[in-house]
């Protein structure tokens, strides 16, 4: 279904940190997750996928993890610098369809 | 790779005005585009599907008379909001994909009705 708040959780880290971002999904049917970064009046950056068959897959300073059992997703990010700061979402896909569903959103703020 | 224009990136106008928003994929053709809306501090919500040459499909609650989408091509997606009243402000997002891989997003039009 479709996931709306009012307010975004937010996570503040230092710079040079590790951050890491979670994410709840709803359906265990789904197959498919992407996480995108969104900064400030502009559209959803696409980070990095990973389907249902694998756990884990690691991107330049990005890692996604996939627990299926509890249907959770997390975004881990090495040495977090400023240009971090954004708005992140993790999404999600059901098997045979192309329709993504998005979580709630997370802020990540990194301190100087 | 994979960019995807959208335009006009901000408009405002008067109630009742019908407004016109283009979603163009500059270095690839889309098997889809979607459209999607967006309040503050919110997530994205999908407003329709829509495939090339053929009708969108809407979600639940998305008024098909009011949000007119045209598909006339892999790389052009169009979303007409017809007499827009204050209540249609928002941000409007489109992507647009290839099939099996992930949605490419532009970077949204900020609607502002008076």
């Amino acid at each position: 279904g479709e996931s709306v708040g009012l307010h975004l959780p937010t996570l503040s880290v230092q710079e040079g940190d590790n951050s890491i971002i979670n994410c709840a999904y709803s359906n265990s049917a789904s197959d498919y997750f992407i996480w995108y970064k969104q900064e400030s009046g502009k559209g959803p950056q696409f980070i990095i996928d990973i389907r249902s068959n694998m756990d884990k897959r690691q991107g330049q300073r990005v890692t996604v993890l996939l627990n299926k059992t509890v249907k959770h997703l997390s975004l881990q990010i090495a040495a977090t610098q400023p240009g971090d700061s954004a708005v992140y979402f993790c999404a999600e896909q059901t098997g045979g369809g192309n329709k993504l569903t998005f979580g709630t959103g997370t802020q990540l703020k990194v301190e100087l | 790779g994979a960019v995807v224009s959208q335009h006009p990136s901000w408009v405002i106008c008067k109630s009742g005005t019908s407004v016109k928003i283009e979603c163009r994929s500059l270095d690839f053709q889309a098997t889809t585009m979607f459209w999607y809306r967006q309040f503050p501090k919110q997530s994205l919500m999908l407003m329709a599907t829509s495939n090339e040459g053929s009708k969108a499909t809407y979600e639940q609650g998305v008024e098909k008379d009011k949000f007119l989408i045209n598909h006339a091509s892999l790389t052009l997606s169009t979303l007409t909001v017809t007499s827009a009243h204050p209540e249609d402000s928002s941000f409007y997002i489109c992507s647009a994909q290839v099939i099996n891989q992930p949605q490419h997003f532009g970077d949204g039009t900020r609607l502002s009705i008076l």
